[in-house]
């Protein structure tokens, strides 16, 4: 059975501390992907890698860097969290002949 | 004007009823079409896939792709109170880096 899970459920920060959301997928997918999601906006993609040290800039970049060391584990970083970035942040990975994708379960993270 | 375009919602309907869920667009490109289901709080999941146009069947699921009029729908059967949730259209064109476009989300109810 596909899975991704994240490290996270649920996480508060404080404004400017640098928070680490960890997404690791078990299905040996080259793809993975970080989406941020908001009310009224809809999923936004954040960053994606196509394999292992490979980052792509997706449609909102601003503020936050990735990590894939590992081609199980994509890691999405906030260098210095700010209010704005409250938020669920979604991770996925896809990989051979169609173009879908498995997302994990979500981290709902509140910056205060 | 957006890629992708589905009506928000929210949607309510008696249990039992037929659902019609849609989404249009505006990219020709687009080959990979996806519907997934989002319970509250938790990450999407993948509910159906098809390639370029017709349709196809899974239970009481039917997703139908009309390429010529770029209009794509999710038809729920006899609907329970289990398939309240948001839908997400989502969709991708070849080339396209397995990079996905997603509607933002029907919020469907079904009301036993």
């Amino acid at each position: 059975d596909v899975k991704v899970t994240q490290s996270s459920r649920y996480l508060v920060k404080r404004t400017g501390e640098k928070v680490f959301l960890e997404c690791v997928q078990d299905m040996d997918h080259e793809n993975m992907f970080w989406y941020r999601q908001d009310p009224g906006l809809g999923l936004r993609l954040i960053y994606f890698s196509y394999d292992v040290k490979m980052k792509e800039k997706g449609d909102i970049p601003e503020g936050y860097s990735v990590s894939r060391e590992k081609k199980e584990r994509f890691s999405l970083i906030l260098e210095s969290a700010s209010t704005n970035q409250t938020s669920m942040y979604l991770c996925a990975s896809g990989g051979g002949s169609t173009d879908t994708q498995y997302f994990g379960p979500g981290t709902r993270l509140t910056v205060l | 004007q957006k890629e992708v375009e589905q009506d928000p919602g929210p949607l309510s309907v008696p249990e039992g009823a037929i659902v019609s869920l849609n989404c249009t667009y505006s990219n020709s490109a687009f080959q990979y079409f996806m519907w997934y289901r989002q319970y509250s709080r938790k990450g999407p999941e993948l509910l159906m896939y098809t390639y370029s146009s017709g349709n196809k069947e899974d239970g009481r699921f039917t997703a139908q792709v009309d390429k010529s009029s770029k209009y794509i729908s999710l038809f729920i059967r006899d609907s329970q109170p289990s398939d309240s949730a948001t839908y997400l259209c989502a969709m991708s064109a070849p080339q396209g880096a397995q990079k996905l476009v997603f509607g933002q989300g029907t919020r469907l109810t079904i009301n036993p």
